[in-house]
Formats: structure tokens, C-alpha cells, sequence
């Protein structure tokens, strides 16, 4: 079992739609999560990052986490085409520094 | 300007020859890493580096080695490359102190195709 998993996608949505993108990871002792985006041909981006239980809103962005289930989700509302991208979960494991695992990433496309 | 750059941008070699990708940073971090990608699989940690003396193998180093010339400089060799090794390979940088404590910033990629 991966220990950052996410659904590969696409996950299509029209214009103005909620996306929404999940996350689950296998270790409990992960202490730090992060959404990266990344553009085709690009380099990873930070969007949202949430160490404690519950929501954390960044303009059109949400980063949810619930610790006991062991799952992070990105939602983005008013999706627009510009949100199209891969959208990456990273999690950090308490004991080991800065260091990220990454899941495979979910492909967003969002359809004028 | 950049502050993490990567050179070359793209790299195309044959199988056996010896190949370094080189990373610089200006964003004045100790902390450094090379990520290979390959598509569905995310980012796979190859190497990284905590600080000049510091060099620790990630979860995919077989084929691959580092050398942290300085804070700001990073460099990764494939001693004789090999076709799987094709793939988009990212550097990154990290502060160990501040609020973005666990942030990573990545340089721009470079893309190897090994024939």
C-alpha cells in the first residue's frame, strides 16, 4: 500500500463547479500536509498547506483535514479552466524533518 | 530571477554515459533534495542533503549519486545512465526555521531521456 494515495483522475467539472480533490495516508504519526499544483511541463506549486484538524480556507481554496480517518481534501470553488493542473498531496512524517511523501497526484480538468 | 534554477533544462544520452544535473539555489537554505517524476507515480525522493556534510540516500538512489558542493549548490549523477532513468527530474530547497517550516520549493525540471 502507497502511503500517499490519490485517484489519478481526470476529474472533469464544469466551469463555476466545486472540485473536489481527496487525499489518504497510512502514516498516523504525519504531522503536516500540503496541496501542491503543478502544470504540465511545470514545477509543483504551493497552494494550501494544514497541520491541525478541520478546514482551512485560502480565498477560492479549502484544505480539510481529518487525522482520525486519515484523509486530506482540496476543494476549490468557482472552479475556472485556469484551475486545470495536477494537483499533488504531500504529507510530512512527524519524526522526519522536512522531508515529504507524495502521492501520485489527481489531473483537474475544469471545462469552459 | 529564479531561485532555485536547474541546468540543463533537457538532456538527451545514451545508454552508459555519465550524466550530472545541476542545482543552485539564492533562497539561502540549508536544505536540498532531488525528486525524480515519472507520470502516476508523484514525486520519488532520490537523494537529499540537510546541509554541506549532510548526504542521505532517499527511497529510489540505486543508480544515482550526489554532491553538495556548497549550501547553495546540489548536483546529481547518473554514473551510466540506463533508458528507465528517463524522466523529469525536480530539485528542492527547504528552510528549516520559519513559519513555512516544512515548504518546499522546487526549481523549474529538467526533462532526460536516456536512449
Amino acid at each position: 500500500q502507497k502511503e500517499v494515495e490519490q485517484n489519478s483522475g481526470p476529474l472533469s467539472v464544469p466551469e463555476g463547479a466545486i472540485a473536489s480533490l481527496n487525499c489518504t495516508y497510512s502514516d498516523r504519526g504525519s504531522q503536516s500536509f500540503f496541496w501542491y499544483r503543478q502544470y504540465s511541463g511545470k514545477s509543483p506549486e504551493l497552494i494550501m498547506f494544514i497541520y491541525s484538524n478541520g478546514d482551512k480556507e485560502d480565498g477560492r481554496f479549502t484544505a480539510q483535514l481529518n487525522k482520525a480517518s486519515q484523509y486530506v481534501s482540496l476543494l476549490i470553488r468557482d472552479s475556472q479552466p485556469s484551475d486545470s493542473a495536477t494537483y499533488l498531496c504531500a504529507v510530512n512524517v512527524g519524526n522526519a524533518g522536512n522531508m515529504l511523501t507524495f502521492g501520485g497526484g489527481t489531473r483537474l480538468m475544469v471545462k469552459p | 530571477d529564479a531561485d532555485v534554477t536547474q541546468t540543463p533544462r533537457n538532456r538527451i544520452t545514451k545508454t552508459g554515459k555519465r550524466i550530472m544535473l545541476e542545482c543552485s539555489q539564492t533562497k539561502g537554505h540549508d536544505r536540498m533534495y532531488w525528486y525524480r517524476q515519472d507520470p502516476g507515480l508523484g514525486l520519488r525522493l532520490i537523494y537529499y542533503s540537510f546541509d554541506v556534510k549532510d548526504i542521505n540516500k532517499g527511497e529510489i538512489s540505486d543508480g544515482y549519486s550526489v554532491s553538495r558542493q556548497a549550501q547553495a549548490k546540489f548536483s546529481l549523477s547518473l554514473e551510466s545512465a540506463i533508458p528507465n532513468q528517463t524522466a523529469l527530474y525536480f530539485c528542492a530547497t527547504s528552510d528549516a526555521s520559519g513559519r513555512h517550516y516544512n515548504e518546499q520549493f522546487f526549481g523549474p525540471g529538467t526533462r532526460l531521456t536516456v536512449l
